[in-house]
């Protein structure tokens, strides 16, 4: 079984929706992030959680909205999705430590139309 | 300008070496790394060096560090199609180790 999953792996919706992606790890790790990829534009981090009372937003957290349900768990929302929210959404884990590998999830492919 | 900088593209010939290039801005960058993302999938780690090394081998891939010109090359000997994929430079320090990545290089591994 993956370490890493996420649900749904595609989903298309409409603008002004409210869209959760959900992220659960068996890694047992502490850190979770989200990160979206658009072509050209690489991996940018949107929010961060270094335990379950702590969430902290990354470069573009404009839009979205993160819950730390539990250490195995991590949600992203997008209130009301927009065209522009069209991307790869990744989920990843980590321990924390000065060698941080970070694994990822499978991704999301989100439409907004 | 960006943090980690990467060129988008690189197509080499089956059996060739391939070299993919990096260059952060950051002197206090502590690790750097190398991910791998196949079509589909999460990105993977595939290696990553301190920064006081110059050098790391791991079987076909050679990792370079030029500290002074904060510049990072991943070379891949022998050059298969299931290395075509796409490759991310990343580069962290201490204090919240979160990394920061690169653009991403595409690479075509073709006949």
């Amino acid at each position: 079984d993956a370490d890493v999953t996420q649900t749904p792996r595609n989903r298309i919706t409409k603008t002004g929706k409210r869209i959760m992606l959900e992220c659960s790890q068996t890694k047992g790790h502490d850190r979770m992030y989200w990160y979206r990829q658009d072509p050209g534009l690489g991996l940018r981090l949107i929010y961060y959680s270094f335990d379950v009372k702590d969430i902290n937003k990354g470069e573009i957290s404009d839009g979205y909205s993160v819950s730390r349900q539990a250490q195995a768990k991590f949600s992203l929302s997008l209130e009301s999705a927009i065209p522009n929210q069209t991307a790869l959404y990744f989920c990843a884990t980590s321990v924390g430590r000065e060698v941080d590998t970070q694994y990822f999830g499978p991704g999301t492919r989100l439409t907004v139309l | 300008g960006e943090d980690v900088e990467q060129s988008l593209f690189l197509s080499v010939r089956e059996g060739d070496s391939s070299v993919i290039n990096c260059t952060y801005t950051d002197s206090s960058s502590t690790y750097l790394y190398w991910y791998k993302q196949e079509p589909g999938a999460g990105l993977q780690l595939l290696t990553y060096i301190f920064s006081n090394m110059d050098m790391k081998q791991d079987q076909r891939l050679t990792v370079l560090l030029n500290k002074k010109d904060k510049h990072l090359s991943l070379r891949i000997a022998d050059t298969q199609t299931g290395d075509s994929a796409i490759y991310f430079c990343a580069e962290s320090k201490g204090g919240s180790y979160i990394p920061t990545f690169g653009r991403g290089t595409s690479l075509i591994v073709h006949p």
